[in-house]
This record gives structure tokens, C-alpha cells and sequence, in this order.
């Protein structure tokens, strides 16, 4: 199964500023995912990304708070774009429905 | 919204079968049942998934009722390191500019505690 590289692990940021995060896949992978992980919550499908073609974003994420870059089938980013406490979460890509990676812990003060 | 309902919590003596529950009674046709668990701070950990017959791996076995409508996953003898939140997820078609695919919407689990 693929293998997957998240950065950074974890970060502590300043609201109103924006923080970009890197998924990148030891394979080639047609569609990519971000979830979002709210404190003592579950996992909320942020979008999906496929090479080549704009993102897909599920209800209440808009392209301007989470925009996402799709370079290539290796590698992805989400941005979490003027941040405030309410952004605070684990952020975590996931490829082909079966792979997860570690996680992106934010917490913005 | 998630088409499964969990337990919020669950407690297993170590070295008995850990028995999950997980009710998804909208499930389609098309729709597989898949279930991955959540140790603290990291990433979901795929388990297992099936569509219509019971299925089995080194991990664990995964029960579905003949109506489809109600899934059991086993894992035959816990251990303290199973401990963790476990997600019952029916997978669903997904239109998106790239295509066709699939997505998982989680629920909100079921925390195992395995005790000594």
C-alpha cells in the first residue's frame, strides 16, 4: 500500500495568517483526499483532489478558506488560508480510500 | 451526513473477542461497509471492508448481516494495543471534477477500551 508524508506534523500559528500543507506519496495516485479533524471530533471530508482538474469540495468548504494545488499524482497541498482558533485541527490527506497519512496538527492562537 | 451508527464506547477484557457493532440500515446495493480504527494522534488505520459476505483477514473478521442492513466486526483476542476509537464507514459514490470515485464519510465511532 501507498505510503504517505505529511508536513509539517504539527503547528502553532498566529491568526490571520495562512499555513500550507504538504501530502506527498510514495506512488502515483489518482485521487487524493483531505479530511479535517476538530478537537474530540471525527473525520470531516475537506475535498477531493484529482491531477489535472480543480478540487471538489464538500458542503461548508469554499476554495478561498482551503484552496488545494494538485502538481502532479505524487503530491498535493492544502492551504488553511486567515486563520482563527476555530481552524484548530487535525488536518490529514488520504489516497485510493485506504491510506492515511499522520496528520497535521494545528492549533492557531 | 455518516450512514452508520456505533456505540460510543466499548469495554473488552484482554485476550477475549472484541465484538464492534455498527448499524448502517440505508446502506445500497453498491455500497461497501469499511472499518478503520484511530489510535491517539494518528492517522485512521485500515482494518477491513466487504460488500455482501462475511470476510477475514490477519487483523480481524467482519460479519454482515444478510440484509446488509447491520455489521459486526470481531478481532478474535484483543490486546492493549487495540485500544482505539474504531469507525464504521460505508463508502459512497462520488462525482467530482475529476471523475468518478468513491469517498468515506465517517461517524463518529466507537472508543475500545481494552482492559487488563
Amino acid at each position: 500500500s501507498a505510503v504517505i508524508s505529511q508536513k509539517p506534523s504539527r503547528d502553532i500559528c498566529q491568526r490571520g495568517t495562512s499555513l500550507t500543507i504538504q501530502c506527498q506519496v510514495d506512488s502515483q495516485v489518482t485521487m487524493m483526499f483531505w479530511y479535517r479533524q476538530q478537537p474530540g471530533q471525527s473525520l470531516t471530508l475537506i475535498a477531493t483532489a484529482n491531477q489535472g482538474s480543480e478540487a471538489t469540495y464538500e458542503s461548508g468548504f469554499v476554495i478561498d478558506k482551503f484552496p488545494i494545488s494538485r502538481p502532479n499524482l505524487t503530491f498535493s497541498t492544502l492551504t488553511v488560508s486567515n486563520m482563527s482558533p476555530e481552524d484548530s485541527s487535525i488536518y490529514l490527506c488520504s489516497v485510493n480510500g485506504y491510506t492515511f497519512g499522520s496528520g497535521t496538527r494545528l492549533t492557531v492562537v | 451526513d455518516a450512514k452508520t451508527t456505533q456505540p460510543t464506547s466499548m469495554d473488552c477484557a484482554e485476550g477475549r473477542a472484541a465484538n464492534l457493532p455498527c448499524n448502517h440500515s440505508t446502506i445500497s446495493g453498491n455500497e461497501y461497509v469499511y472499518w478503520y480504527r484511530q489510535i491517539h494522534s494518528q492517522g485512521p488505520q485500515y482494518i477491513i471492508h466487504g460488500l455482501k459476505n462475511n470476510e477475514t483477514n490477519e487483523m480481524a473478521s467482519l460479519i454482515i448481516t444478510e440484509d446488509r442492513k447491520s455489521s459486526t466486526l470481531i478481532l478474535p483476542h484483543a490486546t492493549l494495543r487495540d485500544t482505539a476509537v474504531y469507525y464504521c464507514i460505508v463508502r459512497v459514490p462520488h462525482m467530482n471534477y475529476g471523475g468518478a470515485t468513491n469517498k468515506l464519510i465517517f461517524g463518529t465511532g466507537t472508543l475500545l477500551a481494552v482492559q487488563p
